[in-house]
């Protein structure tokens, strides 16, 4: 059982918009940043939102990222294919002398 | 550029040591830590932990301590996972990753280790 909670999947047809959610508490999405990873099958994961909903250098204005108390949330627009990857949200959380938490990974799949 | 760039796939057996490697390049090597993170077969990212290149300081997330030891040579940026007393759930890919925590901004290609008898 992950510490941040996702969807196991969601799927939306080309051009669409998509939401993936992302539940967390107090000690972690509650008073930290969240942070969003891609990662297709057979490599290493990637920084799609860094800070809540800073987009690294190189990522595509479709991808937003916010926060709202203990949830937060990634937004993809303009669904393309090329956007068929597994997505996680992670945070740090101060529990347990601070550790690093992901949630269990989102597949989006484009219909 | 930036690039970490882990040693290749291992097949152990069971009770046997690991030992993963990461070397990095393009940046100054004691100013970022590098964190492990594993990944079962079909499964989600977990947190390892962290190596503070500057201080040499590992800090293990529960879960991963006795058996887990991550080290540094500074001398080549290059920095250590090695796991012991091998078992087959710990068959997962496992990665490196440059930054602060969780704020990892770029990851090795991953190591594939398998546990087998």
């Amino acid at each position: 059982q992950s510490v941040l909670i996702q969807p196991p999947s969601v799927s939306g047809t080309p051009g669409q918009r998509v939401t993936i959610s992302c539940s967390g508490s107090g000690s972690n999405i509650g008073i930290n940043s969240v942070y969003w990873f891609q990662q297709f099958p057979g490599t290493a994961p990637k920084l799609l939102i860094s800070r809540n909903d800073q987009r690294p250098s190189g990522v595509p204005d479709r991808f937003s990222g916010s926060k709202s108390g203990t949830s937060a949330s990634l937004v993809i627009s303009g669904l393309r294919s090329e956007d068929e990857a597994d997505y996680y949200c992670a945070a740090w959380d101060d529990s347990l002398s601070g550790r690093g938490v992901f949630g269990g990974g989102t597949k989006l799949t484009v219909l | 550029q930036v690039q970490l760039v882990q040693s290749g796939s291992e097949l152990k057996k069971p009770g046997a040591s690991v030992k993963v490697s990461c070397k990095t390049s393009g940046y100054t090597f004691t100013s970022y830590p590098i964190n492990w993170v594993r990944q079962a077969p079909g499964q989600g990212l977990e947190w390892m932990g962290w190596h503070n290149t500057n201080t040499g300081n590992p800090t293990h997330a529960q879960g991963f301590t006795g058996r887990f030891v991550f080290s540094l040579d500074t001398s080549v940026s290059t920095a250590y996972l090695q796991i012991s007393d091998l078992q087959p759930g710990d068959t997962a890919v496992y990665y490196c990753a440059r930054g602060w925590g969780i704020v990892v901004d770029y990851w090795g290609q991953g190591t594939l280790v398998t546990v087998s008898s």
